[in-house]
């Protein structure tokens, strides 16, 4: 079974400076990592994902994430926020090899303020 | 190329009723997958179709219940609805494979209320 944790539930921040959401996994298998925004009242748009390869891999609108196989983390990142980019921000893993189950943390909700 | 679809947005039932919600796959996505997700919670996995046999299954007791068709719409049942069922319900669609087929893209979800 896989788990997700996503340690800040609201992350506030002023426009332009640079912010990090932080994602943590736990698996016994190897997984696949992904990141997913929800603007309000909508569905789940992926941002980025990571399959293998480099361990840096970079989204839409500017984010990017950083695979650490050792400290099993996933972190999102992005230099320069914009008022835009307010939303909730999900990490979600799923298994590798065999299995289809998305397994999601529990959130983040970034507010950015001017 | 189409995205994920959903229908309806917005459903209000009364407890013990039975609800059917509606998605279409994105264009050549055979595979569909239902979450749950609930006010300030992360989605839960209810289950997936593959070629219209489901195909794994989260923890939801079995008045949950779905169905694929041959163009590879999907339906979501839910029977003998309970106030905790008030939730967001997502449809994900993708292709049955390795690596990047496991990518999944949702539909903007249907909101349902149940009084």
């Amino acid at each position: 079974a896989q788990s997700v944790t996503q340690l800040d539930s609201q992350v506030p921040v002023f426009e332009e400076a640079p912010v990090e959401l932080r994602c943590n996994y736990s698996s016994s298998v190897s997984v696949y990592l992904f990141w997913y925004v929800q603007y309000p009242n909508q569905g789940l748009q992926l941002l980025l994902k990571y399959l293998s390869g480099s361990t840096l891999v970079k989204g839409i609108n500017g984010f990017e994430a950083e695979f650490n196989k050792s400290q099993t983390s996933f972190h999102l990142r992005k230099p320069s926020v914009h008022i835009s980019d307010t939303a909730e921000y999900f990490c979600a893993v799923i298994p590798a090899g065999g299995g289809n189950k998305l397994t999601f943390g529990t959130g983040t909700q970034l507010k950015v303020e001017l | 190329e189409t995205g994920v679809t959903q229908s309806p947005t917005h459903l209000i039932k009364t407890r013990g009723q039975q609800v059917t919600l509606r998605c279409s796959s994105q264009s050549g996505h055979n595979t569909v997958s239902w979450y749950q997700q609930a006010l300030g919670q992360g989605p839960q996995f209810i289950f997936q179709y593959y070629r219209e046999e489901e195909n794994g299954r989260g923890n939801f007791p079995p008045r949950f219940s779905g169905l694929q068709f041959p163009n590879y719409s999907s339906e979501l049942n839910v029977n003998a609805l309970e106030l905790d069922d008030s939730a967001l319900y997502l449809c994900a669609s993708s292709l049955d494979g390795q690596g990047a087929l496991k990518t999944q893209y949702f539909g903007p979800g249907t909101r349902l209320l149940v009084l």
